[in-house]
């Protein structure tokens, strides 16, 4: 059974960094490309960034080019986003979720992160 | 960015009933849109990729239509589980970009 877990959410002030994480199991994880996908609160969904299975090509919203980087560790099953200079519209839920046809099919459960001096 | 507009932003309907949601975007993206359902402190899931395919496990009273600029997602029948929020997601242009959403609510 295809399983996601973020972890890494937390309470970062202003301009600080962060890790996220998301583990997989349940696939043959390198054969998929990843993609995060984040919620503010009470609001809809915005993609932020994907990357293909071998990690060799990325992609970015335009809201976060240049602060965020996305990569994975294909021998650990994971995904990640490193995330600077955060802002206060960076605050959300932060979901991973497995890349198929023109879609997203399977998603973590999400990892929150507030941004708040 | 292509925007995606989705109709009404409200819908709410009776148990048995036909739901009808629309999801109209800014420049064609083909046939490449998918629709998700969101339940209330869940993650999405995925209901239809490629305008008119259902993902694995889905209903067949859940149905995806429409190609170009103008798409549709039918429940044919209504039930109680249904009460979520639907958001269309077009795979067509990076940024891929999702519809603000439609709730169905079940009186």
């Amino acid at each position: 059974e295809v399983h996601l877990v973020e972890s890494g959410g937390d309470l970062v002030q202003p301009g600080g960094p962060l890790r996220l994480s998301c583990a997989a199991s349940g696939f043959t994880f390198s054969h998929y490309a990843m993609h995060w996908v984040r919620q503010a609160p009470g609001k809809g969904l915005e993609h932020v960034s994907a990357i293909s299975g071998n990690g060799i090509s990325t992609s970015y919203a335009t809201s976060v080019k240049g602060r965020f980087t996305i990569s994975r560790d294909n021998s650990k099953n994971t995904l990640y986003l490193q995330m600077g200079s955060l802002r206060a519209e960076d605050m959300a839920v932060y979901y991973c979720a497995r890349l198929t046809v023109n879609s997203l099919d399977y998603w973590g459960q999400g990892t929150l992160v507030t941004v708040s001096s | 960015e292509i925007v995606l507009t989705q109709s009404p932003d409200t819908l709410s309907l009776s148990p048995g009933e036909r739901a009808t949601l629309s999801c109209r975007a800014s420049q064609s993206v083909g046939s490449y849109l998918a629709w998700y359902q969101q339940k209330v402190g869940q993650a999405p899931r995925l209901l239809i990729y490629d305008a008119s395919n259902r993902a694995t496990g889905i209903p067949a009273r859940f149905s995806g239509s429409g190609s170009g600029t103008d798409f549709t997602l039918t429940i044919s029948s209504l039930e109680p589980e249904d009460l979520a929020v639907y958001f269309c997601q077009q795979a067509s242009n990076w940024p891929w970009t999702f519809g603000q959403g439609t709730k169905v609510e079940i009186k």
